[in-house]
């Protein structure tokens, strides 16, 4: 089956810690998003990709680092330079080139005590 | 379950009925919207989406209408079911390519 993994689906971990999300898409999707997620906010686009071994900065970047080496894999760091880490967090990815429906992962639920 | 929209606008409807969600969207360039579906701990689904050449659209059981004037977008369901009850969210697209905005939501619950 096509789509798109996330693990854990729940991580704890102290505050001060750096902590990595992961994400794999085997639907050969160009582009992939990593989103945070609020009680009563809309997604918040944190780090998106076009194409490999690029990515851009979202709107809430700061505190939070990626990597894409890998077509199918767009790993999220929370590094501890986030203030306020705790949330759902959601991978997402779609074919590149133009206005297209982003498929979801089934989320990380992030817990730093 | 994951708490996901604690404060959202809620709508209630009771099984059968027909449900509207309304959505306005920020930029008129939007070219490009679409309706999903969030269950509590679980990713977006894809619903249905519309291009801002149509103003309306329909799939099974749901329709998407698109008031360009007006910058609003809605989402109508069909006799709603208790599988049904979820958040659903808008998305828009303000730029023409894939960096999609998406609304904070509302919750519709579906009483038996």
């Amino acid at each position: 089956d096509g789509g798109i993994t996330q693990s854990p689906k729940y991580l704890f971990r102290k505050e001060g810690q750096n902590v990595t999300l992961s994400c794999e898409q085997n639907l050969n999707h160009d582009a992939m998003y990593w989103y945070r997620q609020d009680p009563g906010q809309g997604l918040r686009l944190i780090y998106y990709s076009q194409i490999v071994n690029d990515f851009q900065k979202g709107d809430i970047a700061e505190g939070y680092s990626v990597s894409r080496e890998k077509k199918e894999s767009f790993p999220l760091t929370v590094t501890s330079a986030q203030k306020n880490p705790t949330a759902f967090y959601l991978c997402a990815s779609s074919p590149s080139g133009g206005a297209y429906e982003q498929y979801f992962g089934p989320g990380t639920r992030l817990t730093v005590t | 379950g994951e708490s996901v929209g604690l404060h959202l606008p809620t709508l209630s409807v009771q099984e059968g009925d027909n449900s509207i969600i309304n959505c306005a969207y920020s930029n008129s360039a939007s070219d490009y919207f679409i309706w999903y579906k969030q269950e509590s701990g679980k990713g977006p689904q894809f619903i249905i989406d519309i291009r801002s050449n149509m103003d309306k659209r329909q799939g099974q059981r749901v329709t998407v209408l698109l008031n360009k004037t007006v910058k609003h977008l809605s989402l109508q369901i069909a006799a709603t079911q208790p599988g049904d009850s979820a958040v659903y969210f808008c998305a828009e697209n303000p730029y023409n390519n894939n960096d999609m905005r998406f609304g904070a939501g509302t919750r519709l619950t579906v009483k038996p």
